[in-house]
């Protein structure tokens, strides 16, 4: 098993839609979680990240964390065009590394 | 949100040559800087955790003796590619967590590595 999963998609939705973006992770223990967006060709930029169990919301972005089910997710609302991009789930893992452990990402179209 | 900015962000080179790429972040202090690689359509893997002052910390599979890090000061760390070998193109990128809040990590812009 990954240490951190995501369906590489590409996940296809209309624009003014929701867009909903999952990730699980191997490890009970994890403490921080991060969304990042990345362009082709570009570095990733950083979207939200959630500490605690349930809802953060930053404008159109809402991530969601449940640690028993080890799931966190992303929600775009309102999905634009320039919303397309593979966005990356980030986990910091219970193993003392200081480093993020990524899921290999999952690419959003969003269809004019 | 913090700055860290990598340099080149692209470079081409002949097979047997050294390519150094650096790392800084710009208005925060980083005792420790990831590095990362990327190659086509796959995510980022560490390759690295560059340690200011001390040796750096190599993943498994990851050649310390091909792979050059130094952290010479608390906003800067370089990446040499030695003895670059056609294998060994892809996107490059350095990162640094600024624990003055919450600890998010930020990227540099990466460097992409060709090596004909």
């Amino acid at each position: 098993q990954k240490e951190v999963e995501q369906n590489s998609g590409p996940l296809s939705v209309p624009e003014g839609a929701i867009a909903s973006l999952n990730c699980t992770y191997s490890d009970r223990g994890s403490q921080s979680f991060f969304w990042y967006r990345q362009y082709s060709g570009k570095s990733p930029e950083l979207i939200m990240f959630i500490y605690s169990n349930g809802d953060k919301e930053d404008g159109r972005f809402t991530a969601q964390l449940n640690k028993a089910s080890q799931y966190v997710s992303l929600l775009i609302r309102d999905s634009q065009p320039s919303d397309s991009a593979t966005y990356l789930c980030a986990v910091n893992l219970d193993t003392g590394r200081r480093a993020l452990t990524f899921g290999s990402g999952t690419r959003l179209q969003v269809q004019p | 949100g913090a700055v860290v900015s990598q340099h080149p962000s692209w470079v081409i080179c002949k097979s047997g040559t050294s390519v150094k790429i650096e790392c800084r972040s710009l208005d925060f202090q980083a005792t420790t800087m990831f590095w990362y690689r990327q190659f086509p359509k796959q995510s980022l893997m560490l390759m690295a955790t560059s340690n200011e002052g001390s040796k750096a910390t190599y993943e498994q599979g990851v050649e310390k003796d091909k792979f050059l890090i130094n952290h010479a000061s608390l906003t800067l760390s370089t990446l040499t590619v030695t003895s670059a070998h056609p294998e060994d193109s892809s996107f490059y990128i350095c990162s640094a967590r600024d624990l003055r809040n919450t600890g998010e990590l930020f990227f540099g812009e990466g460097s992409r590595l060709t090596v004909l």
